[in-house]
Formats: C-alpha cells, sequence, structure tokens
C-alpha cells in the first residue's frame, strides 16, 4: 500500500537557518503530494502541493520538488523564524473509485525555531 | 476564507456511551473525510464521504462507526460504543473536487474514560 516516510524529530533551528525535512514516498501510480502544517492547538493547514512529476509547490517561502526518480518530496526554507515552529506533515492523495481521495500521512515533523 | 469547522473542540465520555462529533465542512464542496490522529501516532484515514454515501472507509471504521450528512450543511462522525483506544484527534475534512486538497477543520479531541 502507499505510504509516506519522514525524518524524524524534533528540529531544532536558530532564526535565519536553512531547513530542509525529508520525505519519501511509495506509491502506486501518479500521486498528488502534499505538506500541511499544524501550529500548536490548531487544526491541518495545507502548506503546499504538486501533482506532478518536476512540479514544485510554493508558499510562504516554503518550497518542495516533486522528484519521481527518487520518489521525494523535501521541504525547504531558506530562513526560518520563530513563527514556523509548528509540526509538518508530508503526504500523498490517492483517487478513490467511489469519489473523492485518500490522504495518505507521514508521522509528522517537530520544527523548533529559536531566537 | 471559507473554513471547515468541528464541535466540540474537546468531548469526555465514559467508555460504553455513545459520541457524535460534529462538523460543518466548507459551503460548496462535496465530498467529506474523517482522519483521526491518536496522541504522537500518525494521522490516519477513516472513510470518505460522497454523494450521500461511503466511498471508502478505513480497517478502522468497523460497525461502531457511522456518518451521516442529516441535513446540507452537517457531517456527523458517531462512535456507537466507545471503547478506550478510541481516544484520539479526530480531524474533519472537506473538498470541493475529487482530486483536489482537502480542507481541514481545528479537530475535537476525545477522551474516553
Amino acid at each position: 500500500g502507499d505510504s509516506v516516510t519522514q525524518m524524524e524529530g524534533p528540529v531544532t533551528l536558530s532564526e535565519e537557518a536553512f531547513l530542509t525535512i525529508n520525505c519519501t514516498y511509495t506509491a502506486t501510480g501518479y500521486p498528488s503530494l502534499f505538506w500541511y502544517v499544524q501550529y500548536p492547538g490548531e487544526g491541518l493547514q495545507l502548506l503546499l502541493k504538486a501533482t506532478k512529476a518536476d512540479d514544485k509547490g510554493s508558499n510562504k517561502g516554503f518550497e518542495a520538488t516533486y522528484r519521481k526518480e527518487t520518489t521525494s518530496f523535501h521541504l525547504e526554507k531558506g530562513s526560518v523564524q520563530v513563527s514556523d515552529s509548528a509540526v509538518y506533515f508530508c503526504a500523498l492523495t490517492a483517487i478513490l473509485t467511489g469519489g473523492g481521495n485518500k490522504l495518505t500521512f507521514g508521522t509528522g515533523t517537530q520544527l523548533k525555531v529559536e531566537l | 476564507e471559507p473554513e471547515v469547522t468541528q464541535t466540540p473542540s474537546h468531548q469526555v465520555t465514559q467508555m460504553g456511551q455513545e459520541v457524535i462529533l460534529r462538523c460543518v465542512p466548507i459551503s460548496n464542496h462535496l465530498y467529506f473525510y474523517w482522519y483521526r490522529q491518536i496522541l504522537g501516532q500518525k494521522v490516519e484515514f477513516l472513510v470518505s464521504f460522497y454523494n450521500n454515501e461511503i466511498s471508502e472507509k478505513s480497517e478502522i471504521f468497523d460497525d461502531q462507526f457511522s456518518v451521516e450528512r442529516p441535513d446540507g450543511s452537517n457531517f456527523t462522525l458517531k462512535i456507537r460504543s466507545t471503547k478506550l483506544e478510541d481516544s484520539a484527534m479526530y480531524f474533519c475534512a472537506s473538498s470541493s473536487d475529487g482530486g483536489g486538497p482537502q480542507h481541514f477543520g481545528d479537530g475535537t479531541r476525545l477522551s474516553i474514560l
């Protein structure tokens, strides 16, 4: 079945440091890939997405490129801020024959950014 | 920006009792979902719902679970006889099209005593 593997956390960085959170996936077919973010006490928010190979998703300074050859979708940001502290989830989606799609999530990576 | 709302934010229930978790999806969305996250574990798919019927459900979604869209706005998850292991954060989500991104609510934390 489909699966997503993320790097273990927590990741602790100083403000303005470069961020990479690794994500690899296993899936049949050609899934769409997503990064969701969960701030403390809140729900999951869509951060960015990519729907086909070589697509780059970007939002709020975060980027991730859909790499089919390495089955990866690593999240990067050039300069993190304290406000980026959250849990980041990599996910892929499979289209359901009955309608809709099903997200398969990684375990999540907690990011802590310190001054 | 429209959002998915869930109530209550926290539900405490005795084991064996029935519980209903409520969700109001984004108004023009057609696809509805429930996920759960046991503390410290992955977010897991429970069920998807489209055109007034379940389109897929996971192994977790056994006979104790049911979903309903009783009117044009609400989407509910019912657990008939709760167990300790049902304690988790339950997330509702909706999407406007079958392949589109899902928008999540803030979740209901369910605690079974």
